[in-house]
């Protein structure tokens, strides 16, 4: 079967760094996605990785190592407003999105 | 703004009783989706479309249906409503021009009782 890990919950402090990881086993691959959402809101798109290595986008980073399976979501100065579920998704070799159950990520003062 | 809203946003009903939700574009993208998202559990697909009455099943379909007889709108129909179907269901398109990526935007949910 397919499936997607990734810790239920971690908690950082503002104006840290934190790293959420993300293993899968899936029917193929044709990229990984990382998605945040904030409660009672719809995920909206942080990232995709296709090729391995790290992918940076501001204060977070993405990274793929497809020969093991694993990802990682890099939240560097972190904001109060970065409490959220981060979500991992890949697309498999039919097209389709496998998701994780996400992370529940909260920031403490 | 993909420009997607979701009517109703919040519903609650009863066993039974048939539902229909729908999600509405402005931007004429091809493909549309409807997801459910439950408590420890990942984002299910429930049906796909890829255009005007080109439609799909997801991997938790059974008990929904759906239609797309104009490309701006895709309902999502429950014809008995359990109480497993208790939900939040988001729509999502994805971008013609950038299908390769897979970005989805999300709709903003309708959040389903069934009592």
């Amino acid at each position: 079967g397919q499936n997607i890990d990734q810790p239920t919950e971690m908690t950082a402090t503002e104006g840290a760094i934190v790293q959420i990881n993300c293993t899968y086993q899936t029917s193929g691959f044709n990229g990984l996605f990382w998605y945040q959402q904030h409660a009672g809101e719809a995920p909206t798109f942080l990232s995709y990785n296709v090729l391995d290595g790290l992918e940076e986008k501001g204060r977070f980073s993405s990274f793929l190592s497809r020969s093991k399976g694993y990802s990682y979501l890099l939240l560097k100065e972190l904001q109060m407003k970065d409490s959220a579920s981060y979500l991992c998704a890949v697309r498999d070799s039919n097209y389709q999105l496998i998701w994780g159950a996400g992370t529940k990520l909260i920031i403490k003062p | 703004d993909a420009g997607i809203t979701q009517s109703p946003r919040h519903k609650v009903t009863e066993t039974g009783t048939p539902v229909t939700l729908r999600c509405h574009q402005t931007e004429n993208h091809r493909y549309m989706y409807w997801y459910r998202q439950d408590p420890g559990h990942g984002l299910r697909l429930i049906h796909y479309s890829y255009g005007v009455k080109d439609t799909d099943k997801g991997e938790v379909s059974d008990g929904y249906s759906v239609s797309r007889s104009k490309t701006e709108d895709f309902l999502l129909t429950l014809e008995s409503a359990t109480s497993s179907q208790t939900s939040v269901y988001f729509c999502a398109i994805s971008i013609d021009s950038r299908e390769n990526t897979g970005e989805l935007f999300f709709g903003e949910g309708s959040r389903l009782t069934v009592l």
